[in-house]
């Protein structure tokens, strides 16, 4: 059985510009969720959808958006891109939204010139 | 606001030793979950452990079993019988209302290093 996917694995961006990361959930998840994960914050909530709906979102600006599609797959967008965004950005999948377990891909790392 | 924390940033054991990492949290929910993830380098994470608070038992995997202090709000984990492929980070998490919230909180982490 596949994991969690996420392409690309290493993007180099600069500022102002925007970037779209790309996440495979393992078959048969319903529910992808997005982390950002950085030396200083450590490991920060983004968003999670399920059934193409966005069911919560954590404290980011609106630079940052995502969207699933109907086989689950999900991506995530951040336009203007700020020095600050550089982070390896995970994604994890779960099958359904009352375990709490959270299958983690092996995250994009972005880094932001 | 909820918040998880590790104060060991790092830590380091013997291979074969027994080591525990701390972990505590702040909530006013009465019913969350309880997680250890591992993230060993350049690897994805997994999950080690996992408590519901309304459980009393302390979960137990393998050599992986958790000190649930649910009064005291800490979340310890015991790794027995340390092996080499335990070096990682961990990161203690909580989570509240699975149905209505995938909103998972992280500590900062400690970064565990098992010495041969």
């Amino acid at each position: 059985k596949a994991g969690v996917t996420q392409t690309p694995r290493y993007l180099i961006k600069t500022r102002g510009q925007q970037v779209t990361l790309s996440c495979s959930p393992i078959s048969g998840h319903r529910s992808v969720s997005w982390y950002q994960q950085t030396p200083g914050q450590g490991l920060q909530f983004l968003f999670e959808y399920f059934s193409e709906t966005q069911r919560n979102k954590g404290n980011f600006p609106g630079r940052f958006s995502g969207r699933q599609f109907s086989n689950s797959r999900s991506e995530m967008n951040v336009s203007t891109l700020e020095l600050g965004d550089s982070a390896l950005y995970l994604c994890a999948s779960s099958k359904d939204r009352n375990t709490g377990e959270l299958f983690f891909g092996e995250g994009s790392r972005l880094t932001v010139l | 606001a909820q918040t998880v924390t590790q104060s060991q940033p790092e830590m380091s054991v013997q291979e074969a030793e027994t080591v525990t990492l701390s972990c505590t949290y702040d909530t006013s929910e009465n019913n969350y979950y309880l997680f250890w993830y591992k993230q060993p380098p350049s690897r994805q994470m997994i999950l080690v452990i996992r408590q519901e608070a309304y459980k009393q038992q302390n979960a137990t995997e393998n050599r992986f079993s958790v000190n649930f202090q649910k009064a005291a709000k800490s979340f310890s984990l015991k790794i027995s019988d340390s092996q080499l492929g335990d070096t990682a980070m961990y990161f203690c998490a909580f989570m509240t209302n699975l149905y209505n919230n995938n909103d998972m909180r992280f500590g900062a982490g400690t970064r565990l290093t098992v010495k041969p």
